[in-house]
């Protein structure tokens, strides 16, 4: 089954990092466009940022210079590292596969979220 | 603000139907597909309909997406109990800063 298995998250002061990890089930992470979208309390859901399928990284500018997207092809997995974390980065953070680019088919498999809390 | 415009709202009553639209402009829905998304509570969201008016996999044909210029609509008909939740629509931009942008989102309520 299709499947994307969320870990990390948790509370954290402002100012301090924190790593988000995405594991995949039945398909290779290095072979797709893989996003991570937010949705703050009570708020609609914003896309963070992608990584292509050759490597490539986009970034919304609100995290620009903060986050870093990336994966481990040995363990079919997709990171968020989270730096210089603040108040407003409170949100659940969603991994989702992509096939807008190959397929136009969208975001067809999505991860069951974590909540990440910047507070102090 | 996104550049993707829904109702913060839509309601109707069991086996009704309710639309929901998402304006933009040429530069975003006018020259990309359109794709919607359904968040039921507490869950993460779903694929719904893609390029514009194709359902995907297991979605019920009560469900069905159409495109018109710089605007997009998601209708469903027979309203049920379980399609109350909130709809986003979406389109994949790279010329925009935002590769992915995302509508406010629509709340549908079953009356």
């Amino acid at each position: 089954e299709l499947q994307l298995v969320q870990s990390g998250g948790g509370l954290v002061q402002p100012g301090g990092s924190l790593r988000l990890s995405c594991e995949a089930s039945d398909f290779t992470v290095s072979n797709n466009y893989m996003n991570w979208v937010r949705q703050a309390p009570g708020k609609g859901l914003e896309w963070v940022s992608v990584i292509y399928a050759d490597g490539t990284t986009y970034y919304t500018d609100s995290v620009k210079g903060r986050f870093t997207i990336s994966r481990d092809n040995s363990k079919n997995t997709l990171y968020l590292q989270m730096n210089s974390l603040r108040v407003e980065d409170t949100a659940v953070y969603y991994c989702a596969r992509d096939r807008s680019l190959v397929d136009q088919y969208g975001m067809d498999v999505w991860g069951q979220g974590t909540t990440v809390t910047v507070s102090s | 603000q996104s550049v993707l415009t829904q109702p913060p709202s839509a309601s109707a009553t069991p086996g009704q139907r309710v639309t929901i639209s998402c304006s933009g402009s040429g530069s975003d829905i006018g020259g990309n597909a359109v794709y919607w998304y359904q968040q039921l509570p507490g869950m993460a969201p779903k694929l719904l309909i893609y390029k514009n008016n194709n359902r995907a996999s297991r979605v019920p044909d009560r469900f069905s997406g159409s495109k018109s210029g710089t605007s997009a609509s998601l209708a469903i008909s027979g309203l049920r109990s379980e399609d109350e939740a909130d709809y986003y629509c979406a389109i994949w931009n790279d010329s925009l800063t935002g590769h992915v942008v995302f509508g406010g989102g629509t709340k549908v309520t079953v009356l």
